[in-house]
C-alpha cells in the first residue's frame, strides 16, 4: 500500500517555464515532507522541505505547497533550467519518528527540461 | 568531507551467494538507514538504526541482515542472494531531519 504517491512518472517542460511536480499522501500522521532530487548514478540530494504546520516554503527557484485537507503537496520550480532535469522524489516522515527518520518515499517523477 | 560512502559501487552475484554492502558516514549522525530502489517503486526502507547498538526492520527486511558496527558504520548482508534482490541499494544517515545519501550500490543477482 503506497502511502506516498507520485502519479506522474514523467514531466517535460520548456526552459524558463514553470515545472509543477505533484505528490499525494494517504496517512494523516505525516508531519514533515521533503523533496529530493536524484541524478543518474548518484544518491538522492535534499532539495526543500515543509512542516505540516505550514502551507508554503520557498527557497530560491523552488517552492513547496502543502494542502493538508487534500493530502497533497506540490513542488514548483520557476524558472526551470536544463540542469533541473532529474528524478524528483517526494518523501514524508510519520509523526513521532523524527528521531529515527524512516522516510517514506513516493515512486518518483522524471523531469526533463528542454532548452 | 566525504559524507556517506558506500562500497562496492557495482556487484554481480550468483543466486545463493552471500555478500555484505558496506556503508560509513563521517558526519557523526546517530541514525543510519538502508534503502533499495526499484523501478516504479521509489525507495523502500530495508533496515534502520536509530543509534549505535540498535537496529530495526523497515518495510522490506526479508532476506537481509544488518550490523551497526559503531557510530560510523552500518553494513547490510545478503546471506543467500536471490534474483528478487537485484536492485540499487542506498545507505543514508540523518540528524534532526537532515538526511545524506550515499551514491548507491548497483547489485545484480543472476
Amino acid at each position: 500500500d503506497q502511502q506516498v504517491k507520485q502519479n506522474s512518472p514523467s514531466l517535460s517542460v520548456q526552459e524558463g517555464r514553470i515545472s509543477i511536480l505533484n505528490c499525494d499522501y494517504t496517512n494523516s500522521m505525516f508531519d514533515y515532507f521533503l523533496w529530493y532530487k536524484k541524478y543518474p548514478a548518484e544518491g538522492p540530494t535534499f532539495l526543500i522541505s515543509i512542516s505540516s504546520i505550514k502551507d508554503k516554503n520557498e527557497d530560491g527557484r523552488f517552492t513547496v505547497f502543502l494542502n493538508k485537507s487534500a493530502k497533497h503537496l506540490s513542488l514548483h520550480i520557476v524558472p526551470s533550467q536544463p540542469g533541473d532535469s532529474a528524478v524528483y522524489f517526494c518523501a514524508a516522515i510519520p509523526r513521532g519518528s523524527s528521531n529515527t527518520g524512516k522516510l517514506i518515499f513516493g515512486q518518483g517523477t522524471t523531469l526533463q527540461v528542454k532548452p | 568531507n566525504a559524507g556517506v560512502t558506500q562500497t562496492p559501487k557495482f556487484q554481480v552475484l550468483k543466486t545463493g551467494q552471500s555478500m555484505t554492502l558496506q556503508c560509513a558516514q563521517d558526519m557523526n549522525h546517530n541514525s543510519m538507514y538502508w534503502y533499495r530502489q526499484d523501478p516504479g517503486m521509489g525507495l523502500r526502507l530495508i533496515y534502520y538504526s536509530a543509534s549505535e547498538g540498535t537496529t530495526d526492520k523497515g518495510e522490506v527486511p526479508n532476506g537481509y541482515n544488518v550490523s551497526r558496527l559503531n557510530k560510523r558504520e552500518f553494513s547490510l548482508r545478503l546471506e543467500s542472494a536471490a534474483p528478487s534482490q537485484t536492485s540499487v541499494y542506498f545507505c543514508a544517515s540523518s540528524e534532526n531531519r537532515g538526511y545524506t545519501f550515499g551514491s548507491g550500490t548497483r547489485l545484480t543477482v543472476v
